[in-house]
């Protein structure tokens, strides 16, 4: 059972580019999370995603930031117009139910130029 | 707000040598506490969850404790060895907040030869 996967695990943008980030839950896990870590911080939650819906979008940014659970294929984190705030590592994390123990991704690291 | 905070911030211990590490959160009104290990530039491993009707949980050579009404876990390692040298991370979900966690500061060990 492979675990969750991240792609890309890097990632490099100039400002004002979008940047895609891409997250496989575990299998037979419908629920995702988004954490962001950004350099010489904590992890902080950013949304929370069930297939096809937003539970939770509290610690995502207003502007600029956009998340979706679709049907079928991965959950996507969506930044647009990035700006040099925006490096950071970005963590997906899946777990079988709410509630049950969260696994996490290898991440992917975003640098904005 | 949850707060959550993890004493002391670094450790450095000879190998074999049996430790402690600390985890407190302002909120008591927590779902479950988990505890991950953070290698350099790596994803999260999770290492146990505790509900929060319990009172400790053991895997192999770790064991934490939860203590909800105290707001405090601890994670206990017994003979470490070089290869538990990392970021260990505590993190709760409160209750009624969906699912999303928050984050402790964590503590870096280093276990040397």
């Amino acid at each position: 059972n492979a675990g969750v996967m991240q792609n890309p695990r890097h990632l490099v943008r100039r400002r004002g580019q979008e940047a895609r980030l891409r997250c496989s839950p575990m299998k037979g896990h419908s629920h995702v999370y988004w954490y962001r870590q950004l350099p010489e911080e904590g992890l902080k939650f950013m949304v929370y995603l069930q297939k096809e819906n937003i539970i939770d979008e509290s610690g995502m940014p207003k502007e600029r930031f956009s998340a979706e659970f679709p049907k079928e294929g991965p959950s996507i984190l969506r930044i647009q117009q990035v700006v040099r705030g925006d490096s950071a590592a970005y963590f997906c994390a899946s777990s079988p139910q709410q509630g049950n123990e969260q696994f996490f991704g290898p991440g992917t690291r975003l640098t904005v130029l | 707000k949850q707060e959550v905070t993890q004493i002391p911030a670094a450790l450095s211990v000879p190998e074999g040598e049996n430790l402690v590490l600390n985890c407190s959160f302002t909120d008591s009104a927590i779902y479950n506490l988990q505890w991950f290990r953070q290698d350099p530039g790596k994803g999260l491993t999770s290492l146990l969850l505790i509900q929060s009707s319990q009172r400790e949980q053991t895997s192999g050579r770790l064991n934490a404790s939860l203590d909800k009404s105290s707001g405090r876990s601890t994670l206990y390692i017994a003979a470490s060895q070089p290869g538990d040298s990392a970021t260990y991370l505590c993190a709760v979900v409160n209750t009624g907040t969906a699912s999303k966690l928050t984050f402790g500061t964590g503590t870096r060990l280093q276990v040397t030869l």
